[in-house]
Formats: structure tokens, C-alpha cells, sequence
């Protein structure tokens, strides 16, 4: 398994701000993957990080709106920029396990309100 | 574009019954199917997987199931206990990423 942990775990913001979210991982991986889970949903993949390049987002979310950094193979952020409360949800990293490339697992999120 | 449906969206049982939970997916290309249990407030847990070259996996009280013809897989849980009640997700994978299933909210009734 791996081990995430991420910070803040909770963060209560006002609209027009930026907040940005630190995910890191007890072993190097090439890939790991920021989620958005709104209240009672399941859970939305945003984009992939990875470590050297550019993160590819998926249909929806753009990187002005969620820049993401992955300066190494440990470590990665997600800024949620210019929020209204409509970013209010529960931010998640995940990566995979070491030595596994398509198990993954979950850091405890950050829930963000944005009011 | 790939989608993974769940069923059904709520269950109740009985401690001591069964429970199962399905889940079918769009890309017959998808290859792993692992399942997550999330209890309120925390972060998604694996808690088991199943990747295509097999049928059937069990772990004690939990068990997955694979049909590749149908594209349709099952959690099964056995002997369920209160500290089963929570959200399963289901998800295939497709290319490098995970699509989720809507969730189930599973509780297990004293």
C-alpha cells in the first residue's frame, strides 16, 4: 500500500481567494491524481500529475482554474484559484501503491468551504 | 465515454445476512475493477480488487466477482456486522485512470 497524507485536512475560505493543497507520498511514484467529491457523490477525477511534465486535466477542469505543481516523485499541489462557494467539496489525492501501477490509494482529503 | 453504473444506490440488511452490490462498465477494454469502502468523513479504502484474467476473488467475509462477457461485476458480503455500513464505490479502470461508480450506501441493521 502507500501512505498519503495531505494539508490542510480542513480550511474554510472566502469567495475570490485561492487555496493550495499538499499531497505527499511515502514512496516515489510517476503518477498521481487529484478527485473532487462533492457532498453525497462519488468521486470526480480532475487531473493527473505528473512528475516532469504538464498535468492533464479531464473534461471540465482547466488549469487557471486548478493549477497543479509536482516539483518530485513524492510530492504534488493543487490550487483551487478565484473559489466561489461552488468549489465547496472534499479535495483528494491519490497514487498508487509502490510497486503497483494501477492499485490506488487515497490521502484523508481537505474539505474545503468556501463561503 | 467510459461510465460505470452501481446498483442499487441504498441497501439494508439485516446483521448476519448478505449483501451484494453490482456494478456494470462501458470499455470491455477495462482490465481492473477494485472496490472502496468509505465511512463518513474518511478517505476510500480498498477493499478488494479484481483484475481480468480471473473470475472470482475472495478475501474472508468479502468477495468480488467478474463477468468480462456481460461487463458486470459484484461485491459480495457475507455475515454482515454493523462496522459494514458505509459507501462501497466501485471503479474500472480505463487507460491509466478510474471511473467511479455512483456509490452504494450499505447499512447493516442490529
Amino acid at each position: 500500500s502507500a501512505v498519503i497524507s495531505q494539508k490542510p485536512s480542513r480550511d474554510i475560505c472566502q469567495r475570490g481567494t485561492s487555496l493550495t493543497i499538499q499531497c505527499q507520498v511515502d514512496s516515489q511514484v510517476t503518477m498521481m491524481f487529484w478527485y473532487r467529491q462533492q457532498p453525497g457523490q462519488s468521486l470526480t477525477l480532475i487531473a493527473t500529475a505528473n512528475q516532469g511534465s504538464e498535468a492533464t486535466y479531464e473534461s471540465g477542469f482547466v488549469i487557471d482554474k486548478f493549477p497543479i505543481s509536482r516539483p518530485n516523485l513524492t510530492f504534488s499541489t493543487l490550487t483551487v484559484s478565484n473559489m466561489s462557494p461552488e468549489d465547496s467539496s472534499i479535495y483528494l489525492c491519490s497514487a498508487p501503491g509502490q510497486g503497483i501501477t494501477d492499485t490506488q490509494y487515497f490521502g484523508p482529503g481537505t474539505r474545503l468551504t468556501v463561503l | 465515454g467510459e461510465n460505470v453504473e452501481q446498483h442499487p444506490s441504498t441497501l439494508s440488511v439485516q446483521e448476519g445476512d448478505s449483501a451484494v452490490i453490482k456494478c456494470t462498465y462501458s470499455d470491455s477494454a477495462s482490465n481492473y475493477f477494485p472496490w472502496y469502502k468509505q465511512e463518513l468523513g474518511k478517505r476510500p479504502q480498498l477493499i478488494i480488487d479484481i483484475r481480468s484474467n480471473v473470475g472470482e476473488k475472495k478475501d474472508q467475509r468479502i468477495a468480488v466477482t467478474l463477468n468480462k462477457t456481460a461487463k458486470h461485476f459484484s461485491l459480495h458480503i457475507t455475515e454482515t456486522q454493523p462496522e459494514d455500513s458505509a459507501v462501497y464505490f466501485c471503479a474500472a479502470i480505463y487507460g491509466q485512470n478510474f471511473v467511479f461508480g455512483p456509490g452504494t450506501r450499505l447499512s447493516v441493521l442490529p
